[in-house]
């Protein structure tokens, strides 16, 4: 079945510091990709989507390109803040556009 | 954007008394919804979908008669835990998918329960 991997958490930066969440996805066909963001007490918020091979997706200065060959969808933002700590959960919806697959969230804490 | 809303945000129920949770699309029509649970520091694991009109499918290891999920309008979608117990407090969340906008789901801000 499909599935979905993430880096292991917490990770802990200083502010402005240089993000990266590793995801790697396994996935008949060629799946949709996502990164949504939970902060503290709250639902989840898209933060970006790719929906094919070499897209990228983009907002709020992160950013995740849609690797086929890697099975890979790493998330990255060049100079993080302190508003930025949440979990981040990757995720990846199948070609016939049911359910989501999640992983397991990784926990980014930003110290100023 | 799509708007999903979820009520109550939080409830605090005795163990025993059944608690609803309704999840509404306030401005476009929801065809499917989801319902997922989110144990803390978890992930979040797909409970059910439910077709409007149409009984609810259920994941394996969920139990339809203590999780009821009713879709009885386009805008509505509610779960209801019945004999609810300690270990069903949890993080609900429900999505909705855009009947008009093929495969594009919104996520509703989820609803806290703890059951004493």
């Amino acid at each position: 079945g499909n599935s979905v991997t993430q880096m292991e958490g917490p990770v802990t930066l200083s502010e402005e510091a240089f993000l990266t969440i590793n995801c790697t996805y396994t996935a008949t066909g060629y799946p949709s990709l996502f990164w949504y963001v939970q902060y503290p007490g709250e639902g989840l918020q898209l933060l970006l989507k790719a929906t094919k091979a070499d897209d990228k997706g983009s907002n709020k200065g992160f950013e995740a390109t849609y690797r086929k060959e890697t099975t890979s969808f790493h998330l990255e933002k060049g100079s993080v803040q302190v508003s930025d700590s949440a979990v981040y959960f990757c995720a990846l919806r199948d070609n016939y556009g049911q359910n989501f697959v999640f992983g397991p969230g990784t926990r980014l804490s930003v110290l100023p | 954007g799509a708007v999903v809303s979820q009520h109550p945000s939080w409830v605090i129920c005795k163990s025993g008394t059944s608690v609803k949770i309704e999840c509404r699309s306030l401005d476009f029509q929801a065809t499917t919804m989801f319902w997922y649970r989110q144990f803390p520091k978890q992930s979040l694991m797909l409970m059910a979908t439910s077709n409007e009109g149409s009984k609810a499918t259920y994941e394996q290891g969920v139990e339809k008669d203590k999780f009821l999920i009713n879709h009885a309008s386009l805008t509505l979608s509610t779960l209801t835990v019945t004999s609810a117990h300690p270990e069903d407090s949890s993080f609900y969340i429900c999505s909705a998918r855009d009947g008009g906008r093929a495969y594009e789901q919104y996520f509703g801000p989820g609803t806290r329960l703890t059951v004493t």
